[in-house]
């Protein structure tokens, strides 16, 4: 079973880029090209803002961007504003149409 | 547009089973797959299962494997989720999500259904 790591929290004045990495195990046997975000905002649904690890769907800023190296994938927001206050997850697909999230890294925007 | 609208909230014995519904609109259905996430108070997203709504092949985290069932309705482009032989810890919001076909993430999710085990 494969295990995601993400730092808990993460903060930033408005303006500022930050970055929450996500880094899975040696042996995980997960695809780090199969990585997907998640902003999830307390009491809404989640919402797709990175898919294949550096996708943006359609309808999300362009301040959100992913990059991989290696086992470690990572999501970057710039310009950051109040409304970015959220958790985002990681989620990587791990083979047999199962998937693994991380822990959660909670945002905050001061 | 897209929709996922989940059945409302919940409240079941521990030792019970539950079923929440997921029904979709807005896309052809039967060209996607479509997950079962989690959220326990105070917690993270945990994924459950996946289902296809082309074949009916299953997929599901092993902690739940003995007690979760996932099943479709093409005729009404519903997924439904049962959860058997429920535990307090099993109190959760629950959400389903569509998976495009081939495709490795959740691009639409529904509102969540709150799931409470209580005796």
């Amino acid at each position: 079973q494969s295990a995601l790591t993400q730092p808990a929290s993460v903060s930033g004045s408005p303006g500022q880029s930050i970055t929450i990495s996500c880094t899975g195990t040696s042996s995980d046997g997960g695809s780090y090209n199969l990585v997907s975000w998640y902003q999830h905002h307390p009491g809404r649904a989640p919402k797709l803002v990175i898919y294949e690890s550096t996708k943006r769907p359609s309808g999300i800023s362009n301040r959100f961007s992913g990059s991989k190296s290696g086992n470690t994938a990572s999501l970057t927001i710039s310009g950051l504003q109040a409304e970015d206050e959220a958790d985002y997850y990681c989620c990587s697909y791990v083979g047999s149409a199962s998937w693994v999230f991380a822990g959660g890294t909670k945002l905050t925007v001061l | 547009q897209v929709q996922l609208v989940q059945s409302g909230a919940e409240v079941e014995k521990p030792g019970a089973s539950v079923r929440v519904s997921c029904k979709t609109s807005g896309f052809t259905f039967n060209i996607y797959g479509f997950t079962w996430v989690r959220q326990a108070p105070g917690q993270g997203l945990e994924w459950v299962g996946w289902i296809s709504a082309n074949n009916g092949e299953r997929a599901y985290a092993q902690k739940f494997q003995d007690r979760v069932t996932l099943t479709t309705d093409t005729s009404t482009s519903t997924i439904h989720m049962e959860l058997r032989s429920l535990k307090s810890d099993d109190t959760a919001v629950y959400y389903c999500a569509r998976v495009p076909g081939w495709k490795y993430y959740f691009d639409f999710w529904g509102q969540g259904t709150l799931v409470t085990v209580s005796s």
